[in-house]
């Protein structure tokens, strides 16, 4: 089952934030974040694993509430270069490693 | 230059004409995963290996087949290609995990391939 990401899309001005959500209704290990730009593959932004840290990419964070099965993924003082489709994917917990599911995507646009 | 190549890029093809998309990698990378992408659906798990001779079904593999002979080469095969079949199709592979602080294997960065998009009439 896949999970929802929250909201489908978002339209923001350099500089502002914004939050992206990403949520399960099965108990998760882990989650993934990719970004994904027009016309090219998906690139790794970062991993959260149960248990673990709040991770950071430049200015672009991410936190796992594991009771919740919830992430979100928050993008501080927006840039031009934010803009794409930003993914979730998620790992199940109780199962071995192998099954990775992506949300549907949400679209990030960014203006000057 | 590390990379996960595809090809062919471009494809259009009848329905029910055996076709394979190739997937390498050069990393040295135990894992590889098959994905379609779909518009308003995302990214779709269509077969995974984690290593030579290993693979397992994702979400969506009806339809598909995998094999993994070697440790670089994870070509995705579709028998009898169908309409239902054009997508867009990503190969991606990923070094394994040290356990470690871990309590199992999960994935590590994904390392994605430059897409093969597929069109079947």
């Amino acid at each position: 089952q896949q999970p929802v990401q929250s909201p489908q899309a978002v339209i923001l001005r350099e500089g502002e934030d914004a939050v992206i959500n990403c949520s399960s209704s099965k108990a998760l290990y882990s989650v993934h974040w990719y970004r994904q730009k027009h016309g090219e593959a998906p690139v790794f932004l970062m991993i959260l694993l149960k248990g673990g840290e709040q991770m950071r990419h430049e200015k672009i964070s991410a936190s796992f509430n594991e009771k919740k099965q919830q992430s979100s993924l928050y993008l501080t003082a927006s840039q031009l270069s934010y803009s794409g489709t930003y993914f979730c994917g998620t790992e199940r917990d109780g199962t071995s490693y192998g099954k990775l599911t992506f949300g549907q995507g949400t679209i990030l646009t960014v203006h000057p | 230059e590390a990379q996960v190549t595809q090809n062919p890029r471009y494809l259009i093809t009848v329905t029910g004409k055996k076709l394979t998309v190739t997937c390498s990698q050069n990393m040295n990378h135990e894992y590889m995963s098959w994905y379609r992408q779909d518009p308003g659906l995302g990214l779709r798990q269509i077969y995974y290996s984690m290593n030579v001779e290993v693979t397992d079904k994702g979400d969506v593999p009806e339809g598909y087949k995998v094999s993994r002979k070697e440790k670089r080469n994870f070509p995705l095969i579709l028998e009898s290609p169908s309409p239902n079949q054009t997508s867009l199709y990503f190969c991606a592979s990923s070094r394994r995990t040290g356990m470690g602080k871990r309590e199992r294997e999960s994935y590590n960065e994904q390392f994605f391939g430059p897409g093969t998009r597929l069109t079947v009439l």
